[in-house]
C-alpha cells in the first residue's frame, strides 16, 4: 500500500515569496491534515479536511495560508507571503473517516531566509 | 490551545531495560490518546490508541496506560532496542471531529 506523498522535500525561499506544498493521501482516505512542526515541537494542526470539505481550520493563519482539497483526494498548501517565522516542516497526515491512527508523509521542510 | 503535555524532554535507558514515557492532559473530553513515534527526517507513525473508557491497551512490546482520575496516560516499552530511539508524542483525539491534537513530545535515546 502507497503512503502519503509530499512534495516538494525542501524548499527555500526569501521572506515575502509564496511557497505551495502538495500531498497525495492515502487512497480511500476521506480525511486529510496539514500540520505545521517548529524544530522541538509537536506537530500543530493547521488544517483538517473531511473528504473536500473543512472541518477545522481555526489555527491557521488566514491572512497568509490556504489550503483546498479539490475533489476530496489530493491537497496543496500555499503560503503569501512567507515570513521568516513560517520556517518549519509541514506534514500532510491521511486517516480513515473517524481513525485515531493517522499515516503521515516525511514532510516538506520550509526554510524562509 | 495544547491539552496534552510531557514531562520530561529527554529519558535515556539503558538497551534491555523497560522505558516508561509519560503524559498529562487536561480535556477530559478526549475520546482517545495516542502514542506516536517520530524518527529523526520522518513523519510521525502511529504506535497504539486507547479509547477514553479503557485504563490498560496493550501492543507488540508496548503498553498503555490512561489513568483518568489524574489525567495522566503512559506508554511503556519493554525490552527497549537502539530502533526504538526517536521522539514521542502523545496525542488526543475527538472523536466527533477525528481532530488529533499532539503535545511536545519526549526524546528518547538508548544506551548500549
Amino acid at each position: 500500500e502507497a503512503g502519503v506523498a509530499q512534495s516538494p522535500r525542501y524548499k527555500i525561499i526569501e521572506k515575502r515569496q509564496s511557497v505551495a506544498f502538495w500531498c497525495n493521501p492515502i487512497s480511500g482516505h476521506a480525511t486529510l491534515y496539514w500540520y505545521q512542526q517548529i524544530l522541538g515541537q509537536g506537530p500543530k494542526l493547521l488544517i483538517q479536511f473531511q473528504n473536500n470539505g473543512v472541518v477545522d481550520d481555526s489555527q491557521l493563519p488566514k491572512d497568509r495560508f490556504s489550503a483546498e482539497r479539490l475533489k476530496g483526494v489530493d491537497s496543496t498548501l500555499k503560503i503569501q507571503p512567507a515570513k521568516l517565522e513560517d520556517s518549519a516542516v509541514y506534514l500532510c497526515a491521511s486517516s480513515l473517516e473517524g481513525g485515531a491512527e493517522a499515516f503521515f508523509g516525511q514532510g516538506t521542510r520550509l526554510t524562509v531566509v | 490551545g495544547e491539552s496534552v503535555g510531557l514531562h520530561l524532554p529527554t529519558l535515556s535507558v539503558q538497551e534491555g531495560d523497560n522505558s516508561i514515557i509519560n503524559c498529562a492532559y487536561s480535556n477530559s473530553a478526549s475520546d482517545y490518546f495516542i502514542w506516536y513515534k517520530q524518527e529523526s527526517g520522518k513523519g510521525p507513525q502511529f504506535i497504539i490508541d486507547i479509547r477514553s473508557n479503557m485504563d490498560k491497551r496493550q501492543g507488540q512490546r508496548v503498553t498503555v496506560l490512561l489513568n483518568k482520575t489524574v489525567k495522566h496516560l503512559s506508554l511503556q516499552i519493554a525490552a527497549t532496542q537502539p530502533g526504538d530511539s526517536a521522539v514521542y508524542f502523545c496525542a488526543e483525539m475527538y472523536s466527533s471531529a477525528s481532530k488529533i491534537i499532539f503535545g511536545s513530545g519526549t526524546r528518547l535515546s538508548i544506551r548500549p
